[in-house]
């Protein structure tokens, strides 16, 4: 069964200092892994999305995301950590193989909390 | 280019009544997913619609109901309304180019709806 696993409810990073959100995942093929922010009372924002290639992805607001297949994880980064990337931050994943089935499978999300 | 608008934001109905959420996707998109947004339970999808028809569905009873009409405009219709069907639902609209094809799915703000 897809499952993705967001291990931390909530991270704290002070300003300035580079911040890791982490996710695993299963699946029972190929996976496509994806990375959305939301922000209070918003909807859903796309981030960033790895499909196949380069492990590393780059994404919006500086954000990048490294595939790594043996560890099956796909933790959402950024070098340097501003107040306003304070959000609820979603992994989710779809299995390549599934055909039509495209329905995505979603972490519980983890609260980014960035101090100044 | 407009973003994917869910009309009402916000909704109050008592139990055993029952509601209908609109979502008017990105022009040209042509999948439509719903999702139900619950603090325990993260995103929990409930289906998606691509060409008026169904192409997938989540695990919750038939007391939801979607469809989908022919401008990709999607409703979904929850009957009997149940306490714990107090959540945002989100909806979320991509451009679905085909199973070889893997797109981002881009989300409207949501309805929130309480029951009472």
């Amino acid at each position: 069964a897809q499952s993705v696993a967001q291990p931390e409810d909530q991270v704290n990073v002070a300003e300035g200092n580079p911040l890791t959100v982490k996710c695993t995942y299963s699946v029972s093929g190929n996976p496509y892994l994806f990375w959305y922010v939301q922000y209070p009372n918003r909807g859903l924002q796309f981030l960033l999305k790895y499909i196949t290639g380069d492990n590393l992805v780059k994404g919006s607001y500086g954000f990048e995301a490294e595939f790594n297949k043996s560890q099956t994880s796909f933790h959402l980064k950024k070098p340097s950590a501003l107040v306003s990337d304070s959000a609820l931050y979603f992994c989710a994943v779809r299995d390549a193989n599934a055909g039509n089935n495209r329905k995505l499978i979603w972490g519980l999300g983890t609260s980014l909390a960035v101090n100044p | 280019k407009a973003g994917v608008t869910q009309t009402p934001r916000y909704l109050i109905k008592t139990r055993g009544q029952q509601v209908t959420l609109s979502c008017s996707p990105i022009s040209g998109h042509r999948s439509v997913s719903w999702y139900q947004q619950t603090p325990g339970q993260g995103l929990q999808f409930l289906f998606e619609y691509f060409s008026e028809t169904q192409r997938n569905k989540g695990n919750f009873p038939g007391r939801f109901s979607g469809r989908q009409f022919s401008n990709s405009r999607s409703e979904m219709n929850v009957s009997t309304l149940e306490l714990g069907d107090s959540a945002l639902y989100l909806c979320a609209s991509s451009v679905a180019t085909g199973t070889g094809g893997v797109t981002e799915a881009f989300f409207g703000q949501g309805t929130r709806l309480t029951v009472v």
